[in-house]
């Protein structure tokens, strides 16, 4: 399956602590979004980033969020201190190419829960 | 800022109805997004369209750029349709894809 890969599907964190969500591209992408949806919400746009690069992080909160696409390895999204807010489906998406015309690819999703 | 608007929010229809879901937005983009998302479960792509109309199926999705609106229709809808579809904008100075709200859709067998 060369689909878009998120881990954990599920994660489950205590206030005060820090989230790690990953995603691996379908093969052969190097563009990847990081969106969030807020129970009962629609999706919102966090940062775009392309290998090694970060394009856009307009929606990404000023403070205790991250993300970073490295040149190997999966994409991650950082989060710390975690609190109640953070709870949330975060999920990704990649495409092939740069340009706002290009269909993107949706993983499952990583469903966070904070205690 | 492109402010995506989606109708209806709620929609129950009896199996082999035909289904629409409107979707309209507030400046000039480079794409329109179909997506379907199932409770509890990840995001589908049903079609990317920027002019015209597009078939897979059952489904159609139709775009009218100079009245910055687009349809998704389903023909002889079943259960199995029941999901959120979202409606997502790309362009209009934003890199990231703008969504509306979604509409819920139940259909009853």
């Amino acid at each position: 399956n060369a689909g878009v890969m998120q881990n954990p599907r599920h994660l489950v964190r205590r206030r005060g602590q820090e989230a790690r969500l990953r995603c691996s591209p379908m093969k052969g992408h190097s563009h990847v979004y990081w969106y969030r949806q807020l129970p009962e919400e629609g999706l919102k746009f966090m940062v775009y980033l392309q290998k090694e690069n970060i394009i856009d992080e307009s929606g990404m909160p000023k403070e205790r969020f991250s993300a970073e696409f490295p040149k190997e390895g999966p994409s991650i999204l950082r989060i710390q201190q975690v609190v109640r807010g953070d709870s949330a489906a975060y999920f990704c998406a990649s495409s092939a190419r740069t340009g706002r015309d290009q269909p993107q690819h949706f993983g499952d999703g990583t469903r966070l829960s904070i205690l | 800022k492109n402010e995506v608007e989606q109708s209806p929010q709620n929609l129950t229809a009896q199996e082999g109805e035909f289904i629409t879901i409107n979707c309209s937005y507030s400046v000039g983009i480079s794409a329109l997004h179909w997506l379907q998302q199932h409770p509890g479960g990840g995001i589908v792509s049903l079609f990317m369209l920027s002019s015209g109309k597009k078939k897979h199926g059952r489904l159609i999705a139709t775009i009218n750029i100079q009245e910055k609106h687009s349809s998704l229709h389903i023909t002889a809808s079943h259960p199995r349709d029941s999901a959120v579809y979202i409606c997502a904008v790309s362009g209009g100075g934003a890199d990231g894809l703008t969504f509306g709200k979604g509409t819920h859709l139940i259909i009853q067998p």
